[in-house]
């Protein structure tokens, strides 16, 4: 079946730094992504779309210049956190959907990050 | 705004118990997705519906369009099946999530 990765699966880093995240469609073209974020205990929220070639669609309430996605090829969406802060720890989570009508949703293992 | 409501938040079966959880959503939708998420946070699609029943293995999912509810039904439980249970439901091109069911099958 179809398979998405996601890397790094962790990262710890300091405060002020910034995070990049990859997340690759391993064996179909996906124009289009979705990142999420996930809080202990909570659901998945959707951040923002990522479209291939085009500017992602971000979510209200969710800064563009905070979390940057670049989606460059139809396999690789990227999500980085700039300038990242304690409150940005959490667990980010990819999509992709395949087949028509987006049938089939497949999510990567998920990035757990922690700003210190 | 599409709000999708999941019961129950948990539950605890003996293995061998049949289990449901049943989800509800507000508005029309285009699919309905049930999900599995591990407790190291790996999610897998479980089943995405439009209408009528699926089966996999020991686990059915139903969908009531008109009514905008859908249940996912465990046979004969074990307790590899636990893992939070998250119904997911397609508004257009995105996903709208429950809060998810937390299931715990004891041995």
């Amino acid at each position: 079946g179809a398979v998405v990765s996601q890397h790094p699966s962790w990262v710890i880093c300091k405060s002020g730094t910034s995070v990049k995240i990859e997340c690759r469609s391993l064996d179909f073209q996906a124009t289009t992504m979705f990142w999420y974020r996930q809080f202990p205990k909570q659901s998945l929220m959707l951040m923002a779309t990522s479209n291939e070639g085009s500017k992602a669609t971000y979510e209200q309430g969710v800064e563009k210049d905070k979390f940057l996605i670049n989606h460059a090829s139809l396999t690789l969406s990227t999500l980085t956190v700039t300038s990242a802060h304690p409150e940005d720890s959490s667990f980010y989570i990819c999509s992709a959907p395949s087949g028509g009508a987006y049938q089939t949703q497949y999510f990567g293992p998920g990035t757990r990050l922690l700003v210190l | 705004k599409n709000e999708v409501e999941q019961s129950p938040q948990n539950l605890t079966a003996q293995e061998g118990e049949f289990i449901t959880i049943n989800c509800s959503y507000s508005v029309g939708i285009s699919a309905l997705h049930w999900l599995q998420q591990h407790p190291g946070g790996g999610i897998v699609s479980l089943f995405m519906l439009s209408s009528g029943k699926k089966k996999h293995g020991r686990l059915i999912a139903t969908i009531n369009i008109q009514e905008k509810h859908s249940s996912l039904h465990i046979t004969a439980s074990h307790p590899r099946d636990s893992a939070v249970y998250i119904c997911a439901v397609r508004y257009g091109n995105k996903l709208v999530f429950g809060a998810g069911t937390i299931l715990r099958v004891k041995s």
